[in-house]
């Protein structure tokens, strides 16, 4: 069974820090995807990563996904309140033909005090 | 109107009930899927519909039992569920099979089994 193990799974910071939220596994993926959940609402995609190594921005967030395609890790620079959420990973197994069957890992919840 | 809809936004049925969720996408997608989000752990995937027909079927109980009357449309009907059922389901679209293809959320019915 293919598993995608997130750490820390909750982070409580003081605005204007810095932080790292893990996604590991033992399996490679074809992709990993990020997304962020806020309070009563579904999970919104922020990135795809899809070739090894490769390391992608989003304003303050960056992405990295590993050499080997079996973790990916997600850095916030200067965190906001509005950074506050739910942030998930999400896999596609090498092979799963695109059907969509993203294996998401537990969520890392984070706490952005003002 | 937003992409993915789904309602209604709140159920609370007893063990004895039949209920339906309904979801509607406006995406111009062509695959749908049931996901149930509880509690530290990671989304489960239930259902996947490509092009109206069940592609996946992750070992659900038969107490669910899911409908796609059109590309558009996805259903899950309840009935006779357990307490353990309560969580949050959630419904995504995508394009299928376009290469590392987003999940598209809707906001999720949060359903109380009593």
């Amino acid at each position: 069974t293919q598993l995608l193990e997130q750490s820390p799974q909750f982070l409580s910071i003081q605005e204007g820090e810095n932080l790292t939220v893990y996604c590991n596994s033992s399996s490679v993926f074809s992709s990993l995807q990020w997304y962020r959940q806020e309070p009563g609402e579904g999970p919104v995609l922020l990135v795809t990563v899809v070739t090894g190594g490769e390391v992608k921005k989003l304003k303050r967030l960056t992405f990295q996904f590993g050499d080997a395609r079996k973790d990916s890790s997600l850095h916030i620079t200067a965190a906001q309140p509005g950074d506050t959420g739910l942030y998930l990973c999400a896999g596609d197994p090498s092979g799963s033909s695109n059907t969509g069957k993203l294996i998401f890992g537990q969520g890392t919840t984070l706490q952005v005090k003002p | 109107e937003t992409g993915v809809t789904q309602t209604p936004r709140h159920l609370v049925m007893g063990m004895t009930n039949k209920k339906s969720l309904k979801c509607e996408q406006h995406l111009g997608h062509n695959a749908m899927y049931w996901y149930k989000q509880s509690a530290k752990k990671p989304l489960e995937l239930m259902f996947v519909y490509s092009l109206e027909e069940r592609v996946e079927n992750n070992s659900v109980p038969s107490r669910f039992s899911p409908e796609c009357p059109n590309s558009s449309h996805l259903f899950l009907h309840l009935h006779t569920l357990q307490p353990e059922d309560s969580a949050l389901y959630l419904c995504a679209s995508s394009q299928a099979p376009v290469e590392n293809s987003p999940l598209h959320f809707g906001n999720g019915t949060r359903l109380t089994v009593t």
